[in-house]
């Protein structure tokens, strides 16, 4: 079945630093992926949108200057985690939807992310 | 306004037994619903996917059913097992790649 592969499952860095998580949709093309954050016991929250080719799309409230995406391929989106603090620490996870509308999302693993 | 809430928000349950998980929502214009479970720490997995014209769908011990009059869905899990203790979420399609997601139900299967 189709696979997204989410990279690295977890990363610790130092708060200023920033951080770099990928997601790949392995066996299918995804034009569209969506960037997800989870607290603790809480479900997902949508961060945003990433279109292939285009600019993503941020839900209010997500700092489009701090969680930079890109959509450079029908398989790759990426999420950059800038001038991490330790507020950013958060699980973050990332899904792909195929083609066709009743075609599931899904998702990868998620990224463990700790700042220090 | 689009929302999806889910019932009850945590549940425990000895191995071996059934339950049925919640989920209403308001999402309009409906285009399917869907149910996934999640582990620990790990991404969720898809379990049913539904459309209006679906009442019910079944994947192994998972049997999913959809009253899209009332706008309700339910899952059933049927003589549960250790690994069946999880995250399960609902989420909501409305048209396009709008997905509404439900705050989940935390099941715990005790032996």
């Amino acid at each position: 079945g189709a696979v997204v592969s989410q990279h690295p499952s977890w990363v610790i860095c130092k708060s200023g630093t920033s951080v770099k998580i990928e997601c790949r949709s392995l066996d299918f093309q995804a034009t569209t992926m969506f960037w997800y954050r989870q607290f603790p016991k809480q479900s997902l929250m949508l961060m945003a949108t990433s279109n292939e080719g285009s600019k993503a799309t941020y839900e209010q409230g997500v700092e489009k200057d701090k969680f930079l995406i890109n959509h450079a391929s029908l398989t790759l989106s990426t999420l950059t985690v800038t001038s991490a603090h330790p507020e950013d620490s958060s699980f973050y996870i990332c899904s792909a939807r195929g083609t066709g509308g009743l075609s599931p999302l899904h998702f990868g693993n998620g990224t463990r992310l700790t700042v220090t | 306004k689009n929302q999806v809430e889910q019932s009850p928000q945590s549940l425990i349950i000895l191995e071996g037994k059934n339950c049925t998980l919640q989920c209403n929502y308001t999402v309009s214009p409906f285009s399917n619903l869907r149910w996934y479970k999640q582990d620990t720490g790990r991404g969720p997995v898809s379990l049913t996917i539904m459309t209006f014209s679906e009442n019910t769908k079944s994947n192994g011990r998972y049997t999913a059913t959809l009253d899209a009059d009332t706008k309700q869905s339910s899952l059933h899990i049927t003589a549960s097992q250790l690994s069946d203790s999880a995250s399960y979420i609902c989420v909501v399609s409305a048209t396009g790649n709008q997905f509404y997601f439900g705050t989940g139900t935390s099941l715990t299967v005790i032996p």
